[in-house]
């Protein structure tokens, strides 16, 4: 069965630290992977999408980056965080052609 | 470019009543819709969607859908709504072509259900 892992559930960093965030799936080669962040617990917006190992399009100009150094991993990453950076990211991946399946999130605050 | 909106921030309604969270869509062609729930702190969980064919869709947990090309719109129903109800509901509509698939989402109603 396909699974999708995302870890830490909670990070707290200090402004100006780095950061990685890592999302990986299991059951499934392939997918497209997507970063999410969510912002005062409303709307998602797209960060990062991913159609292939090293293949990194980003939606919105922003702090963060994001990797696919495997075909199951993705990676969100920040050099040097900002207090705006803080929200809930969530990761997913796409089976076939309508099937998204979101990870747990990670809840991200920066002081 | 796609887009979903949600216009209601809340729906209150009491325990045993039905409810209607609303969605209301805008896409060049024919869409492809969903709905998701989130409970706090939680990643977003499947409740059904739409692609062809019927334009009632039945979901998980007892929720329903109705799809309305005329009104654009894809409101969310359930008959007897239960206190577990309680959670944040997302609209989304999926990109039509291109590699990225993407899901694009509404700004989310919180529905609480009051015993």
């Amino acid at each position: 069965s396909q699974t999708i892992h995302q870890w830490p559930a909670t990070l707290v960093q200090p402004v100006g630290s780095p950061l990685s965030l890592e999302c990986t799936v299991e059951g499934t080669s392939n997918p497209n992977l997507y970063w999410y962040r969510q912002a005062a617990g409303r709307g998602l917006q797209l960060l990062f999408y991913s159609v292939g190992i090293g293949q990194i399009s980003s939606e919105v100009p922003q702090n963060l980056s994001a990797s696919r150094p495997q075909d199951r991993q993705f990676i969100l990453s920040s050099k040097k965080l900002l207090l705006s950076d803080s929200g809930f990211y969530l990761c997913a991946y796409l089976q076939g052609t309508y099937g998204y399946t979101f990870g747990s999130g990670t809840r991200l605050t920066v002081v | 470019a796609q887009s979903v909106a949600q216009p209601e921030d809340q729906v209150n309604v009491a325990e045993g009543n039905p409810l209607t969270v609303k969605c209301t869509y805008s896409v060049s062609g024919n869409p492809y819709l969903f709905w998701y729930v989130q409970y706090p702190n939680r990643g977003l969980q499947f409740l059904l969607k739409y692609i062809t064919g019927d334009n009632l869709v039945k979901g998980s947990y007892g929720f329903e859908a109705e799809f309305n090309k005329s009104q654009t719109s894809f409101h969310l129903k359930k008959p007897s709504a239960l206190v577990s109800d309680s959670a944040l509901y997302f609209c989304a509509v999926r990109d039509i072509d291109g590699g990225r698939r993407a899901l694009t989402f509404g700004s989310g109603t919180r529905l609480q259900v009051q015993p």
